[in-house]
């Protein structure tokens, strides 16, 4: 069975300030690593995709990713209140897409 | 264009009736998922559809029937479900399950479920 792992928070963080979210997976087979935000009530959208060891920048979010320590990160910069949502940490499987159960992240003005 | 469609967005059943959940898209994606989710979990996979041929079921109970008519369309067929059942059901698709640098999924915006 595949794990991916992340904490389910809540994490607080003031506007402007950098939230760092994290995730763990178990299958060392797996290439391909993503990250939802999911407002409530919502379905789940695409915000970064990562396939290879290093960082990846798009707009304020970087998603970091350590194959060898089966780890995948994202960092949001700047935080804006409309970014308080669930972050779900996504990984790929043997034709199979696995989430983790979400960070809860709560910006304060 | 990355938009799956889902119908309806709401629905509301008796534990004896039969009712379908519709899902498409026009983004050329070979790949087609069903998840369900309940309230503060993540979503938990139901089935995958490769080129239109069911490659996975992780185990769903029977009064679940998925149908994948055509590369676009996707149906989950529901018959004699549980209250238990009520959840958001959601929809994606990705371009090739089998390739990894095109299994990014986009997800509808989910059809809620309340069985009564």
């Amino acid at each position: 069975q595949k794990e991916v792992e992340q904490n389910s928070g809540p994490l607080s963080v003031p506007e402007g300030a950098i939230a760092s979210l994290n995730c763990t997976y178990s299958d060392r087979g797996s290439q391909s690593f993503f990250w939802y935000r999911q407002y409530s009530g919502k379905s789940p959208e695409l915000i970064m995709s990562i396939y290879s060891n290093g960082d990846k920048e798009d707009g304020r979010f970087t998603a970091q990713l350590n194959k060898a320590s089966q780890y995948v990160s994202l960092l949001i910069r700047d935080s804006q209140p409309s970014d308080s949502a669930t972050y779900l940490c996504a990984v790929t499987g043997a034709n199979n897409l696995f989430f983790g159960t979400g960070t809860r992240l709560t910006v304060i003005p | 264009d990355t938009e799956v469609t889902q119908t309806p967005k709401h629905l509301v059943m008796g534990m004896t009736n039969k009712k379908s959940l519709k899902c498409e898209q026009h983004m050329g994606h070979r790949a087609m998922y069903w998840y369900k989710q309940k309230a503060k979990k993540p979503p938990e996979l139901m089935f995958v559809y490769s080129y239109e041929k069911l490659s996975i079921n992780e185990s769903v109970p029977s009064r679940f029937s998925p149908e994948c008519p055509n590369s676009s369309l996707l149906n989950l067929h529901l018959h004699a479900l549980q209250p238990e059942d009520s959840a958001l059901y959601l929809c994606a698709s990705s371009q090739d399950v089998r390739i990894w640098m095109n299994t990014e999924a986009f997800f509808g915006q989910g059809t809620r479920l309340t069985v009564v």
